[in-house]
């Protein structure tokens, strides 16, 4: 158990609707960390939050949102879905900013949509 | 072309076989190295951390990075049927001001009794 925390585990919904993941990072991290697995693009960074800010961003599409709150917890938004969105999301966390400090990866919620 | 290429296998050895992964990289700028192991259905966890060329051992894994050739590699010694799982190489470049890792596309490793 990494200690990063995912919900929902599964997710199924249909195309054109809005879903929200939400993550809990490891006690005492400050860095939030997005990444979604498909089969044919592997795992992609999306986006990364640093004690409430955002800090780095990768080829998150404009569809998608994600903030991180005051209590350090994180949230995905996905709008308008489509079946390509279907994947694993995974959110990671780290004590730091900067990456060379080991990210800690959380369960995944797995998005199906139909 | 991918900036970090990884055959996804899958792999198949028998147990106490030694185990060799490989990654290769597109981008010079790559200065932190690293492997990470994903049961299935599980998320990504951390094995082993290098930084810029060298090797580095924790156990039966040793990790190699050649910066030279742009090539990276993951040995797994007397190999056991709990190393199956999918391995991802991931690195991150100097100049990067956050923690964006960029991953390989995961080798499929099955360790057979």
């Amino acid at each position: 158990d990494s200690g990063v925390t995912q919900t929902p585990k599964h997710l199924i919904t249909a195309t054109g609707q809005r879903v929200t993941l939400r993550c809990s990072p490891r006690s005492g991290d400050l860095s939030v960390y997005w990444y979604q697995q498909s089969l044919d693009q592997g795992l992609q960074f999306l986006i990364q939050y640093y004690n409430g800010e955002e800090r780095a961003k990768g080829n998150i599409l404009e569809r998608f949102s994600a903030q991180q709150f005051p209590d350090l917890h994180s949230e995905l938004n996905l709008s308008s879905l489509e079946l390509g969105d279907s994947a694993l999301y995974f959110c990671a966390s780290s004590v730091s900013g900067t990456g060379v400090h080991e990210q800690y990866f959380g369960p995944g919620t797995r998005l199906t949509v139909t | 072309q991918k900036e970090v290429e990884q055959d996804p296998g899958p792999l198949s050895v028998p147990e106490g076989a030694i185990v060799s992964l490989n990654c290769t990289y597109s981008n010079s700028a790559f200065q932190y190295f690293m492997w990470y192991r994903q049961y299935s259905r599980k998320g990504p966890e951390l094995l082993m951390y290098t930084y810029s060329s060298g090797n580095k051992e924790d156990g039966r894994f040793t990790a190699q990075v050649d910066k030279s050739s742009k090539y990276i590699s993951l040995f797994i010694r007397d190999s056991q049927p709990s190393d199956s799982a999918t391995y991802l190489c991931a690195m991150i470049p100097i100049y990067n001001q956050g923690g964006k890792l960029i991953f390989g596309q995961g080798t499929e490793l099955s360790v057979k009794p």
